[in-house]
C-alpha cells in the first residue's frame, strides 16, 4: 500500500514550457486535491475532484488545469509555466465520508 | 483573506517541557479542525482533530483544545521530544460546504535536547 505518490519529485522548467504532474493513490479514495505551498502562505488549494470525471476550482486555480480520468489518478497541468508558479505542489486524497486528507510527498517545481 | 491564522511562525521549547501551538479562525461555519505535522521534504501527515461539538480531544502526548466563542484552538504537546521538531499546520473544515480544508501558515516547532 503506497498511499499517495507524486511524479516527479523535482522539476525545473523555463518560462513558457508546459508540464504535467501526476498524483496516484491506491486507497480507493473518492476525493483528490492539488495544493501549492509557498513560504509564509501555508497550503492553498488549486483544484480538487470529488470523483472520476469531475473537477472543480479551488482558491488559486489560474494557470493550472486538471483531469481525473481514472479514480486513482489526478493530473495537474501547467500549459505555460511562469516564475510565479515556482512552488512545492502537494497532492492529497480522502474518502468521501472522511475528513482527514492523506498527502503525497510533494513535487518541487522551479520555473526560471 | 486568510481564514485560518497561525500568528507564531516559530516556537522553541526545551525537551520534556510543554509545547503550545495556537491557531485562530474567522469563519464561524468551520465545524471540524485538524492538525498536521510536516517534516522537511515530506508531505503533511495527520496528527489529531477535533469536532466543534467538543472542546478537547486527547491522543497520547497530543491534546487539542477548542474555544468556539473565541474562534481559537491550540495544540498541546507534553512532554515535548526532539522528534516533534517539525512544522505544524492547523486546518479547518466546513462540513456543510465543499468539504475543503483551509490551512494556516504553519508554526515551526524546535524541541531543544
Amino acid at each position: 500500500n503506497a498511499g499517495v505518490t507524486q511524479t516527479p519529485k523535482f522539476r525545473v522548467l523555463k518560462t513558457g514550457q508546459s508540464m504535467t504532474l501526476l498524483c496516484a493513490q491506491d486507497m480507493n479514495h473518492e476525493y483528490m486535491y492539488w495544493y501549492r505551498q509557498d513560504p509564509g502562505m501555508g497550503l492553498r488549494l488549486i483544484h480538487y475532484s470529488v470523483g472520476e470525471g469531475t473537477t472543480a476550482k479551488g482558491e488559486v486555480p489560474d494557470g493550472y488545469n486538471v483531469s481525473r480520468l481514472k479514480k486513482q489518478n489526478f493530473l495537474l497541468g501547467l500549459e505555460s509555466a511562469a516564475p510565479s508558479q515556482t512552488s512545492v505542489y502537494f497532492c492529497a486524497s480522502k474518502l468521501w465520508a472522511g475528513n482527514e486528507q492523506f498527502f503525497g510527498p510533494g513535487t518541487r517545481l522551479t520555473v526560471l | 483573506d486568510q481564514q485560518v491564522k497561525q500568528n507564531s511562525p516559530s516556537l522553541s521549547v526545551q525537551e520534556g517541557r510543554i509545547s503550545i501551538l495556537n491557531c485562530d479562525y474567522t469563519n464561524s461555519m468551520f465545524d471540524y479542525f485538524l492538525w498536521y505535522k510536516k517534516y522537511p521534504a515530506e508531505g503533511p501527515t495527520f496528527l489529531i482533530s477535533i469536532s466543534s461539538i467538543k472542546d478537547k480531544n486527547e491522543d497520547g502526548r497530543f491534546t487539542v483544545f477548542l474555544n468556539k466563542s473565541a474562534k481559537h484552538l491550540s495544540l498541546h504537546i507534553v512532554p515535548s521530544q526532539p522528534g516533534d521538531s517539525a512544522v505544524y499546520f492547523c486546518a479547518a473544515l466546513d462540513q456543510t460546504g465543499a468539504n475543503n480544508l483551509f490551512f494556516g501558515t504553519g508554526t515551526r516547532l524546535t524541541v531543544i535536547p
